[in-house]
């Protein structure tokens, strides 16, 4: 069966640092990766999408890479601030007519110390 | 993007009853999502909801339980019926953006059943 896996459930890292964030999956071929941001009580925000025909995606502090070999995408928010503070969720897209749909990882929540 | 409106933002139910939670999106979408978040968990596909077609649901979901309606291309209901406390959760729409492939979240429906 289809499984996504985030493999840290809290990360904590000091302000300034970068936080690298792991999303691998099994038995699944996406069209599209993406991540998002969840805060508490709130529904998650959309951040950045990768194409399984890209290497790697910037956005301003966030990089996202994406191995079709290895089933792996990693997240990167470079000089991190409490601000970054929240879940982050990994979601798969297998893209085309009936098959957009998302399937989320359970998130890895993300603490920025000061 | 357009704006997507969910309510209520939380209820507290009696069991045995049904709920109505509405998305409003301020212009036309194609397709719309609905979701569940359970306590922990990450967000799991219930259905997916296109104007003028029945809902396609997912596995462990079902229309009786779960009755959805998509009258418009800026509107769609979910009724969760006959309610358990095991369907206490949080339930969110979504739609997906024809221009980044990104999707966008309503601010979620917390639900508690007493």
């Amino acid at each position: 069966s289809q499984k996504i896996e985030q493999n840290s459930e809290a990360l904590n890292i000091q302000e300034g640092k970068t936080a690298t964030l792991t999303c691998n999956y099994t038995n699944y071929s996406p069209a599209y990766l993406q991540w998002y941001r969840q805060d508490p009580g709130r529904g998650p925000v959309f951040l950045l999408l990768i194409r399984e025909n890209e290497k790697e995606k910037r956005k301003e502090r966030l990089k996202v890479t994406f191995d079709t070999t290895l089933k792996q995408s990693l997240f990167h928010i470079t000089a991190s601030q409490p601000a970054d503070s929240a879940t982050y969720l990994c979601a798969l897209d297998k893209g085309g007519g009936s098959n957009y749909k998302l399937t989320f990882g359970k998130g890895t929540l993300l603490t920025v110390n000061p | 993007s357009a704006v997507i409106s969910q309510k209520p933002s939380r209820d507290i139910c009696q069991r045995g009853t049904s709920l109505t939670i509405q998305c409003q999106v301020d212009s036309q979408v194609t397709m719309m999502f609905w979701y569940r978040q359970q306590p922990g968990q990450s967000l799991t596909l219930i259905a997916t909801a296109n104007q003028g077609s029945e809902a396609t649901y997912e596995s462990g979901f079902v229309i009786d339980k779960f009755p959805i309606s998509r009258p418009n291309l800026t509107f769609s209901t979910l009724t969760v019926s006959n309610m358990s406390p095991e369907d206490s959760s949080i339930y969110l729409c979504s739609y997906r953006r024809e221009e980044s492939y990104g999707y966008t979240f309503g601010s979620g429906t917390r639900l508690t059943v007493v």
